[in-house]
């Protein structure tokens, strides 16, 4: 029974391209969250997800970040036009359902830097 | 969400207790008390959690203070990979699910 996949572990892109992060939930669970970790400091919760539904942005940026979760296929959380400061640890949780008593399976995040 | 407050860092050795500690004195009637760990360049890693009574996994127990106002994450005994940031979380009901607030947790140093 396989975690939360993330992938690519490591990303690396120039200032102005795009970065699409994918997260794969756990089998069965229909139910995603994105989490920033910059440099030196703790995670931030960035959008909650349901499958073609986003319950809950209100942690993402106001501009250049998206996330989506289609019916078919893994979460992508996309920053368009990467800057500097966009550097940081993206991880994503994954639940079968809403609810707070479970404890939520994070993956092992992807490590976006910008050159 | 209500506020915890943890030690920023703590010292234990190698294959003894470890008690940390948490406040929450503005914990709600349905608050549940998280813990959560994240070791170096990892994501965090679900330890335990509890509402009401006391609860035991195979990674640690937790102790809840009668009042809830308090609770203490015990590592019965610390080994070496138990090295990592240790937070403690409440989570509400209501539009706060899978929205968990990290603060600076705790630090937990392992000497061999």
């Amino acid at each position: 029974n396989a975690g939360v996949m993330q992938n690519p572990r490591h990303l690396v892109r120039r200032r102005g391209q795009e970065a699409r992060l994918r997260c794969s939930p756990m089998k069965g669970h229909s139910h995603v969250y994105w989490y920033r970790q910059l440099p030196e400091e703790g995670l931030k919760f960035m959008v909650y997800l349901q499958k073609e539904n986003i319950i809950d942005e209100s942690g993402m940026p106001k501009e250049r970040f998206s996330a989506e979760f289609p019916k078919e296929g893994p979460s992508i959380l996309r920053i368009q036009q990467v800057v500097r400061g966009d550097s940081a640890a993206y991880f994503c949780a994954s639940s079968p359902r809403q609810e707070n008593n479970y404890g939520y399976t994070f993956g092992s995040g992807t490590r976006l830097t910008v050159v | 969400d209500a506020k915890t407050t943890q030690p920023n860092s703590m010292e234990s050795n190698e294959e003894e207790p470890v008690h940390l500690p948490c406040n929450h004195s503005t914990i709600s009637g349905t608050d549940y008390i998280h813990w959560y760990r994240q070791l170096p360049s990892q994501g965090p890693e679900y330890v335990i959690h509890g509402l009401t009574s006391n609860v035991n996994n195979r990674m640690a127990s937790l102790a809840i203070a009668e009042d809830r106002k308090s609770s203490t994450l015990i590592l019965h005994r610390a080994t070496l990979r138990d090295a990592a940031v240790y937070y403690c979380i409440l989570i509400g009901g209501g539009t706060s699910y899978g929205k968990l607030t990290f603060g600076q947790g705790t630090i937990l140093t392992v000497h061999p």
